[in-house]
C-alpha cells in the first residue's frame, strides 16, 4: 500500500534562517506530488505541484521554493523565512487523473 | 474559476444526531468530489471520493452524495459520536484542485 511520510512534525525557526521540508511517497511510482500551506483560521492555499522530477509548477509567488529530486521526494524550501511564512504545510500526493489525494500528516511551522 | 462553499461553517449536535455537511461548488466540470476530516493540528484523512458519475458513497456511518448538474454534495453522519468532531472539507477536482474552508463539527456527549 502506498504511503506517505512528512517531516518534521514541527519546527521553530527565527527569521532569515533556512527552511527545509521533506515529503516522501512509499509503495507507488510516478505520482503527481503537491504543497499546500493552511494559515490559521483560512483554508488551504496551493503552493506547488509537480508531475514529475525536475518539473515543478509554481500557484502563487513567494518566499518559498519547491524541487523534486527523486520519483517520490519532494522538498520545500527557503533561502531566508518571513514571519508570514508560519502555518501548518501539508505534502499530499495522487496519480494523475480522476484520483483522489493522500496528505502527509503535516509539519507546523512557526517563525519567530 | 471555481469557488467551493461550505455551510454552515460550524455545527454543534447532541450525541446520536444524525447530521448533514453541505458543500456547493460552482462550475460543474469536475473529475470528482473529495471529503476529508481534518482532527486539530492534523493532516487530512481521505473519508471518501466520488467520481463524476457516481451519484453517491457510503462507508460505515458516512454516505456522501453529489449532484453536479446543482453543483452540490452533502456529507450525511449516521448516529454521531464524540469521536466525529473535526473538521470537515470537501474538495473537487477539476482543471485544478479547489478545497471548501471546511465546516467545524462538535458532537457533544
Amino acid at each position: 500500500s502506498q504511503t506517505i511520510h512528512q517531516w518534521p512534525a514541527t519546527l521553530v525557526q527565527p527569521v532569515g534562517s533556512p527552511l527545509s521540508l521533506e515529503c516522501t511517497v512509499e509503495g507507488t511510482s510516478n505520482p503527481n506530488l503537491y504543497w499546500y500551506r493552511q494559515a490559521a483560521g483560512r483554508g488551504l492555499q496551493l503552493l506547488f505541484y509537480s508531475v514529475g522530477i525536475g518539473q515543478i509548477s509554481s500557484e502563487v509567488p513567494q518566499n518559498l521554493s519547491a524541487s523534486r529530486p527523486q520519483d517520490r521526494q519532494f522538498i520545500l524550501s527557503s533561502k531566508k523565512l518571513l514571519l508570514s511564512d508560519s502555518g501548518f504545510y501539508l505534502c499530499a500526493w495522487r496519480y494523475a487523473g480522476a484520483y483522489g489525494y493522500t496528505f502527509g500528516s503535516g509539519t507546523r511551522l512557526t517563525v519567530v | 474559476k471555481q469557488e467551493v462553499t461550505q455551510i454552515p461553517a460550524a455545527l454543534s449536535v447532541p450525541e446520536g444526531e444524525n447530521l448533514v455537511l453541505n458543500c456547493s461548488f460552482t462550475d460543474s466540470a469536475i473529475y470528482n468530489l473529495q471529503w476529508f476530516r481534518q482532527d486539530p493540528g492534523k493532516g487530512l484523512t481521505s473519508l471518501l471520493l466520488i467520481q463524476s458519475s457516481q451519484r453517491e458513497q457510503t462507508s460505515g456511518r458516512l454516505n456522501a452524495s453529489l449532484d453536479k448538474s446543482s453543483g452540490r454534495s452533502t456529507l450525511y453522519i449516521a448516529a454521531s459520536q464524540p469521536g466525529d468532531s473535526a473538521t470537515y472539507l470537501c474538495a473537487v477536482t477539476g482543471n485544478q484542485f479547489y478545497f471548501g474552508t471546511g465546516t467545524s463539527l462538535t458532537v457533544i456527549p
